[in-house]
């Protein structure tokens, strides 16, 4: 079993429609969470994190985050075409610093 | 405020030729890691500093890899001698100590590619 999982791409969405982008973890211990967005060629760029069970909005952004269903997804609403990229889930493991990365979901968004 | 700077970007070398890649991550920050993506795999960690001192080094896949963090500033990575399966992305990433709210910010990504 992998670590960190996320749903298998390429996610295909329309201009202006809503993004789903979903990630499981195996260490029921991990504390925090992260979502990434990588353009090709270049660094992962953190665009959200959250620590806590809920919801955490940031903009167009929304994470949310279910411990007890390790669980953890990213919408992203009102998807513009610069919206397309790689996105990588990523779960900081209990008492640890090293990050666990899912493969990563690419999403295209389509004018 | 400059982020995380790797170099060279790209370097294709013979294998067991010896690459060492360069990594300064973002002033004031004094956890650096190095992560690795190989071909259609995710990104692994290999390694973390803390200042100058290596904290975790559990993903470093094998003793041909030798990281060093001289002065606790920037950081190396040496492979020697480098084989094929050495070849992907090598990615390294810097954070403040915070406690488990550690927000890493990585760079650009040295691609290596062993022939």
């Amino acid at each position: 079993q992998k670590e960190v999982e996320q749903n298998s791409g390429p996610l295909s969405v329309p201009e202006g429609a809503i993004a789903s982008l979903n990630c499981t973890y195996s260490d029921r211990g991990s504390q925090s969470f992260f979502w990434y967005r990588q353009y090709s060629g270049k660094s992962p760029e953190l665009i959200m994190f959250i620590y806590s069970n809920g919801d955490k909005e940031d903009g167009r952004f929304t994470a949310q985050l279910n411990k007890a269903s390790q669980y953890v997804s990213l919408l992203i609403r009102d998807s513009q075409p610069s919206d397309s990229a790689t996105y990588l889930c990523a779960v900081n493991q209990s008492n640890d610093y090293k990050l666990s990365f899912g493969a990563g979901t690419t999403v295209t968004v389509r004018a | 405020e400059a982020g995380v700077t790797q170099f060279p970007s790209h370097s294709v070398i013979e294998k067991g030729q010896t690459v060492t890649l360069r990594c300064d991550p973002i002033s004031g920050h004094d956890n650096l890691y190095w992560y690795r993506r190989v071909m259609g795999k995710e990104i692994k960690f290999l390694l973390h500093f803390v200042k100058e001192s290596k904290q975790d080094e559990s993903g470093m896949p094998n003793n041909r890899f030798l990281a060093e963090r001289t002065g606790g500033t920037y950081s190396t990575l040496k492979v020697q001698p480098a084989e094929l399966e050495d070849s992907g992305v090598y990615f390294c990433a810097s954070s403040q100590l915070a406690g488990g709210e550690n927000e890493q910010f990585f760079g650009p990504g040295t691609r290596l590619t062993v022939l």
